[in-house]
């Protein structure tokens, strides 16, 4: 069975950085992209960066290039998101999603809260 | 940059009914869109991709059709817990992934 259990979320300052991961199990990870999807309070989904499976192409949102990272580590089967300068409008729960036939995302995890306040 | 325009916004009906969700391309996406329903502090779970095709353990009840630029999500018979945000989702060259800004079916 495939599970995605994302981690990391909490409180952080304007300015502030955080990293988040997500952690895979159930299925070869490294033979997908994974990618992070956020949905901001009361807003709809939004994409926020994907990766592929072997890292070698990234590609991120406008609204968080620049400022946040994502990363992999498929000998331990971990998705990461590495988000600096953070802004209120941050402030989401972010999700990471497999893709299926690089194209849609077919399983996502429970996610984690991000906020960003003073 | 594809846009995705999702109508109505609020689809008010009762259980049993027959629901229609629509979404729009600003341009055609040929057969590349995907569907997905969205609960309260839950995952999305995507239902349909490349138009018309269920994903894995997604109820017969639930269709999708179109092509080019204009698709539809069809509910026949509402159940209890499809009352729900409804995504539309679309990947092109950029943005890589686009979703729609979703259509919210509540209990009438």
């Amino acid at each position: 069975e495939v599970q995605l259990v994302e981690s990391g979320g909490g409180l952080v300052k304007p300015g502030g950085s955080l990293r988040l991961s997500c952690a895979a199990s159930g299925f070869t990870f490294s033979t997908y992209s994974m990618n992070w999807v956020r949905q901001a309070p009361g807003k709809g989904l939004e994409w926020v960066s994907c990766i592929t499976g072997d890292s070698k192409h990234m590609d991120y949102a406008d609204s968080v290039k620049g400022r946040f990272t994502v990363s992999r580590d498929n000998a331990r089967n971990s998705l990461l998101l590495q988000m600096n300068t953070l802004r209120a409008e941050d402030t989401a729960v972010y999700y990471c999603a497999r893709e299926i036939s690089g194209r849609y995302f077919e399983h996502w995890g429970q996610g984690t809260l991000v906020t960003v306040s003073s | 940059e594809i846009v995705l325009t999702q109508s109505p916004a609020t689809l008010s009906l009762s259980p049993g009914e027959r629901a229609t969700l629509s979404c729009r391309a600003s341009q055609s996406v040929s057969s590349y869109l995907a569907w997905y329903q969205k609960k309260p502090g839950q995952a999305p779970r995507l239902l349909i991709y490349d138009a018309s095709n269920r994903a894995t353990g997604i109820p017969a009840r639930y269709s999708g059709s179109g092509s080019g630029t204009d698709f539809t999500l069809t509910i026949s018979s509402l159940e209890p817990e499809d009352f729900a945000v409804y995504y539309c989702q679309h990947r092109s060259n950029w943005p890589l992934f686009t979703f729609g800004p979703g259509t919210k079916v509540d209990i009438k």
